[in-house]
């Protein structure tokens, strides 16, 4: 089967605009997570969404936003890029069985410049 | 922030050897899992250990884990060349669908 995808797969962008990222998670999984990973703060969670709703959030400012669409898929938003939001954005999907192991996408990286 | 730490940091053993990666944590957890990155590539879930287990075998993998101590070790048996990368553990803490992750271990396998 399918598995995450996340596009695009490579963006630059410039201080101040913004960006969007999307994740379409794998058929049947209804949870969508979105993390960061610089090489100083290392993996940081930053939201998760289940049915359209933002279940928990990480520590991130306001920039940093997202939203999930009835068919799962998700993206997340970053409005006036610093140049610390350089980075590798990674999506995951599960199923809701509690625990369970995520699948990742292979990542979308931004450079801002 | 991060949840804990892993040790080494690196590693780098020759093919056959055996590679034990550690790792800390610091709150209360529902779950451990340990994932692998190939450089700059996305994560790769190997195992999972509920908080109520103690070990767990997958193929050449061996998942130790120890609430007293909040502590979890990965053993990869055998090891090959294709076991470079980067290892991470995450926490699942209780109630949240949040993975905190470790700082990682670098494993090198010199063929």
């Amino acid at each position: 089967k399918a598995g995450v995808t996340q596009t695009p797969r490579y963006l630059i962008k410039t201080r101040g605009q913004q960006v969007t990222l999307s994740c379409s998670p794998i058929s049947g999984h209804r949870s969508v997570s979105w993390y960061q990973q610089t090489p100083g703060q290392g993996l940081q969670f930053l939201f998760e969404y289940f049915s359209e709703t933002q279940r928990n959030k990480g520590n991130f400012p306001g920039r940093f936003s997202g939203r999930q669409f009835s068919n799962s898929r998700s993206e997340m938003n970053v409005s006036t890029l610093e140049l610390g939001d350089s980075a590798l954005y990674l999506c995951a999907s599960s199923k809701d069985d509690l625990p369970g192991g995520y699948t990742f996408g292979s990542g979308t990286r931004l450079t801002v410049v | 922030s991060q949840q804990g730490e892993e040790d080494p940091q690196a590693l780098s053993i020759q093919e056959g050897e055996n590679a034990t990666m550690n790792c800390s944590y610091k709150t209360s957890i529902n779950n451990l899992q340990w994932y692998r990155q190939n450089s700059g590539r996305g994560l790769v879930h190997l195992i999972l250990i509920r908080s109520n287990e103690r070990e767990k075998h997958s193929g050449r993998l061996r998942v130790t884990l120890d609430t007293s101590k909040k502590s979890s070790s990965l053993l990869i048996t055998a090891s090959r060349a294709a076991d470079t990368a980067s290892y991470f553990c995450a926490t699942d803490a209780t109630g949240r669908r949040a993975l905190t992750f470790g700082s990682g271990t670098r494993l090198q396998v010199q063929p």
